[in-house]
């Protein structure tokens, strides 16, 4: 029979405005937390990390807040364009083997 | 370098073959996994080698899923034989392990489709 899928979260925004996507996350004992983001047909595509002993970091575009004491993750990207339409993927890698553990994923639709 | 390269882009086969994905990874990475991906489980961890070694096979659903790395530059995925719930998108990733940093560079992928 036909089996059911996950319905991933889904953010809808308007272009320019800013995104926030959220993760919650159960090792405490990871090394670092990775955002992934992943576009229609195409393979996981690195945005940023941050190690688990900083609490946020900065790219182009995007931050990564980490926060250990509620085990919480976010991705913030500001002016959102229609090429950020995705979806978000957190990942956890502990020890220096860089498997990752990766969470359910954020659908992010970016309204023109 | 041309990235992560998978082969084929798409497979359909009949319940009961075999089936075998192919990877070139990052020319100079040390480690190489194998994700599936699937609507209902998401992106799991399958397997993976360091220095062509296999360290960690536990993801592997079953005896019926087989990985190796004879060399540096060449990893197979192989199921047999397959079963219709074995349909998902299988993604081969290489990175540099010990090097700094995390990122993980994953190929396009493979859709396997088992009617």
């Amino acid at each position: 029979g036909e089996s059911v899928g996950l319905h991933l979260p889904t953010l809808s925004v308007q272009e320019g405005d800013n995104s926030i996507i959220n993760c919650a996350y159960s090792n405490s004992a990871s090394d670092y937390f990775i955002w992934y983001k992943q576009e229609s047909g195409k393979g996981p595509q690195f945005i940023i990390d941050i190690r688990s002993n900083m609490d946020k970091r900065q790219g182009q575009r995007v931050t990564v807040l980490l926060n250990k004491t509620v085990k919480h993750l976010s991705l913030q990207i500001a002016a959102t364009q229609p090429g950020d339409s995705a979806v978000y993927f957190c990942a956890e890698t502990t020890g220096n083997t860089g498997k990752l553990i990766f969470g359910q994923g954020t659908t992010l639709q970016v309204k023109p | 370098d041309a990235g992560v390269i998978q082969s084929p882009r798409h497979e359909v086969t009949e319940m009961g073959q075999e089936v075998t994905l192919r990877c070139k990874p990052i020319s100079g990475h040390n480690s190489l996994f194998w994700y599936r991906q699937t609507m209902m489980r998401g992106l799991e961890l399958l397997i993976y080698f360091n220095n062509n070694v296999p360290i960690d096979d536990s993801g592997m659903p079953e005896d019926r899923f087989s990985a190796k790395m004879p060399n540096a530059s060449f990893s197979t995925l192989k199921i047999q034989p397959s079963e219709p719930r074995d349909s998902a998108v299988y993604f081969c990733a290489s990175s540099l392990v010990g090097g700094g940093g995390t990122e993980a560079f994953f190929g396009q992928g493979t859709r396997l489709t088992v009617v």
